[in-house]
């Protein structure tokens, strides 16, 4: 089965630096790698996607890269906020129907202002 | 507001009761899934329905007993719990097919004393 491994666990930026977050996957034949925010107390929520046609996606302050090849693929959030405070959670999959998601460990972000 | 709503957003109960969580979604969605969230793991998938059907089961024990009477409600029903399964259970939905993402419900916070 798929193998997801997000790093680091922890981060801590100053407001206004960038942060990045990777992950590597295992299964060669995923091809769908969404991005999760967990703010306190709430459930995750998908904050950018990106298929494995792509080798880049941005909006706005947030982007992510895929390396098919070395699959691997990174979260960069540029010019970071305190509202950007949260765990992050990467996954992949292989699209079926019921299309389910292999997830990292998830990363605590905290943006000291 | 993604859309999914989970009850009740908080459950202590003893290990001899029953009880049952509620999830319902909005979004027209026709895959259903529950996840655990326990402190430092990653996202667990326990269950996922697709088109009512259940289609996974990740070997999760028989004490949780999920039901899904339309595509609208998911229902995870507990009975003689551990105290460690203790943990956030989340619902999520998804539209089934190429790129599709989960939106996650706010989850259940269960306590098992």
């Amino acid at each position: 089965g798929e193998n997801v491994e997000q790093h680091p666990s922890t981060l801590s930026v100053q407001e206004g630096d960038s942060a990045v977050i990777k992950c590597t996957y295992s299964d060669s034949a995923s091809n769908y790698f969404p991005w999760y925010k967990q703010e306190l107390g709430k459930g995750p929520q998908l904050i950018i996607d990106i298929r494995s046609n792509v080798g880049e996606k941005k909006d706005q302050r947030i982007a992510v890269t895929l390396n098919k090849t070395a699959k691997h693929f990174s979260l960069h959030i540029t010019e970071t906020q305190p509202e950007d405070s949260a765990v992050y959670f990467c996954a992949a999959r292989f699209n079926t129907n019921a299309g389910k998601s292999t997830f990292g460990d998830g990363t605590t972000l905290t943006v000291k202002p | 507001e993604t859309g999914v709503t989970q009850t009740p957003r908080h459950l202590v109960m003893g290990m001899t009761n029953k009880k049952s969580l509620k999830c319902e979604q909005h979004l027209g969605h026709n895959a259903m899934y529950w996840y655990k969230q326990s402190a430092k793991k990653p996202l667990e998938l326990m269950f996922v329905y697709s088109l009512e059907e259940r289609v996974e089961n990740n070997s999760v024990p028989s004490r949780f007993s999920p039901e899904c009477p339309n595509s609208s409600h998911l229902f995870l029903h507990l009975h003689t719990l551990q105290p460690e399964d203790s943990a956030l259970y989340l619902c999520a939905s998804s539209q089934g097919g190429i790129g599709t993402e989960a939106f996650f419900g706010q989850g259940t916070r269960l306590t098992v004393v």
